[in-house]
């Protein structure tokens, strides 16, 4: 099984930009990979922020984005609001089946 | 709006059984796949199984597969995981979690913990 990986811990100043990446052990993520970005807060169920690379649903705020960048998936947040600090995951589709990403902790300080 | 609510969670002794059930309201349950993700306490993500709207296409991860079985009953908007053979790596948080029309995950419910210890 393919092991996906994140940073394990990211920082960001409030109004400031990070962006996550998440790698896959097998090569090259490629949109046929399908990436999907999730956010968690303590406590809560995930929330699906980004599918199929790019794509945000209707309650994904615009100063989330997503892209490929050097071979790997990658989340970019612009603005960055102190509700944005939370654990993101993405999560990777290989043919019949799905490797979720090791997480990155995003702190807003 | 969309609701998923897990449930069937509980205490269990390895080798032993559960199944979990997740009661889904506020669309047409019959008309879209659902995944089931797990989440050991303190760690991350784990996808688990899809199952397809009709049911006839299932997939599972390498840790559950010959153990775990997702199936549906659609006249009752009900997910169903069954767990067999329970190991205590299985002790964790399983969340439903519903696909849209273009097959594309969206909403999640909030999970039912599963604690697998003798």
């Amino acid at each position: 099984q393919a092991v996906v990986t994140q940073e394990p811990s990211l920082t960001v100043s409030p109004g400031g930009t990070v962006t996550l990446t998440c790698g896959s052990s097998t090569g090259a993520v490629t949109s046929s990979h399908y990436p999907y970005w999730f956010q968690q807060k303590p406590g809560q169920a995930p929330r699906t922020l980004i599918f199929d690379t790019t794509h945000k649903h209707s309650w994904t705020p615009a100063r989330f984005s997503g892209s490929l960048i050097g071979g790997k998936a990658a989340l970019t947040l612009s603005g960055a609001q102190p509700e944005d600090e939370a654990d993101y995951y993405c999560l990777l589709s290989y043919r019949a089946s799905f490797v979720f990403g090791t997480g990155t902790k995003v702190t807003v300080l | 709006q969309v609701q998923l609510v897990e449930s069937g969670g509980g205490v269990v002794q390895p080798g032993r059984s559960l199944r979990l059930s997740c009661a889904a309201s506020g669309f047409s349950f019959r008309t879209f796949g659902m995944h089931w993700v797990r989440q050991a306490p303190g760690k991350g993500l784990e996808w688990v199984a899809y199952i397809s709207y009709h049911g006839g296409s299932r997939f599972y991860a390498d840790s559950v597969k010959g153990r775990f079985t997702s199936s549906r009953d659609n006249s009752k908007k009900t997910l169903f995981l069954q767990l067999n053979s329970l190991e205590t790596d299985d002790t964790a948080v399983y969340f439903c979690v519903k696909v849209d029309s273009d097959g594309w995950i969206d909403h999640w419910g909030q999970g039912t913990l599963v604690t697998v210890s003798s």
